[in-house]
């Protein structure tokens, strides 16, 4: 059992330079979400599915867009990438109360 | 808005000693609180949850009481051991978007 699974581990990208995170799970949950993680901040929402065919924003979604594919996968892209961008991105997903995260995707932006 | 207030880290023990992170939240309704743990390199996990208020949740010998009245959810291990070195996230969830609101984290490193 795979559980959340996320590509690429690391990235390095230039500022103008665009990317998809790509984020399965194989527990058939429905909700799904995007988060980044900052030194000293914590983990903060980018932006979440409830369920299939539906996206929301989080707390920080600007420079982001989502894409909830099926029911498995949900990915994020980067446009135009921002040195702010730099960042560790987690997917979770769930179907109660428990959120399982994936690995985590490094993102370097020079 | 909710949000989540941790003690600030990072925290150094020494193997068997005492631990405590606090943690105090702001939420409207009825919030269910969770900690987290982060190894080194890895994505975060559940280490355990409360769902309502004086519930005790424990897990791996840690341990945290939901008080309602002081609005917190501190994080407690009687002795600590090396392998526990890892950073730890309140949470809390409210509402039906099932949205988690996470406290900064707190490092902790356990010395042998």
């Amino acid at each position: 059992n795979a559980g959340v699974t996320q590509t690429p581990k690391f990235q390095v990208l230039k500022t103008g330079q665009s990317m998809t995170l790509q984020c399965a799970q194989d527990m058939n949950h429905n909700s799904m979400y995007w988060y980044r993680q900052d030194p000293g901040m914590g983990l903060r929402l980018i932006y979440y599915s409830a369920s299939e065919g539906t996206t929301d924003k989080g707390e920080v979604p600007n420079g982001y867009n989502v894409s909830r594919l099926n029911k498995r996968e949900f990915s994020l892209r980067l446009e135009s990438a921002a040195p702010s961008q730099t960042s560790v991105y987690f997917c979770a997903s769930t179907d109660n109360y428990e959120q399982y995260f994936g690995p985590g995707t490094r993102l370097t932006v020079t | 808005g909710n949000s989540v207030t941790q003690m600030e880290g990072p925290v150094t023990l020494s193997e068997e000693a005492f631990l405590t992170i606090n943690c105090t939240y702001t939420a409207t309704g009825y919030p269910s609180l969770f900690w987290y743990v982060q190894y080194p390199g890895e994505g975060l996990q559940l280490l355990l949850k409360a769902t309502k208020a004086d519930d005790k949740g424990s897990n791996k010998g840690f341990e945290a009481t939901y008080r309602k009245e002081t609005t917190s959810f501190h994080l407690e291990k009687g002795s600590v051991q090396v392998s526990d070195s890892a950073v730890y996230f309140c949470a809390l969830v409210s509402g039906s978007a099932r949205q988690l609101t996470f406290g900064s984290g707190t490092q902790l490193t356990v010395l042998p």
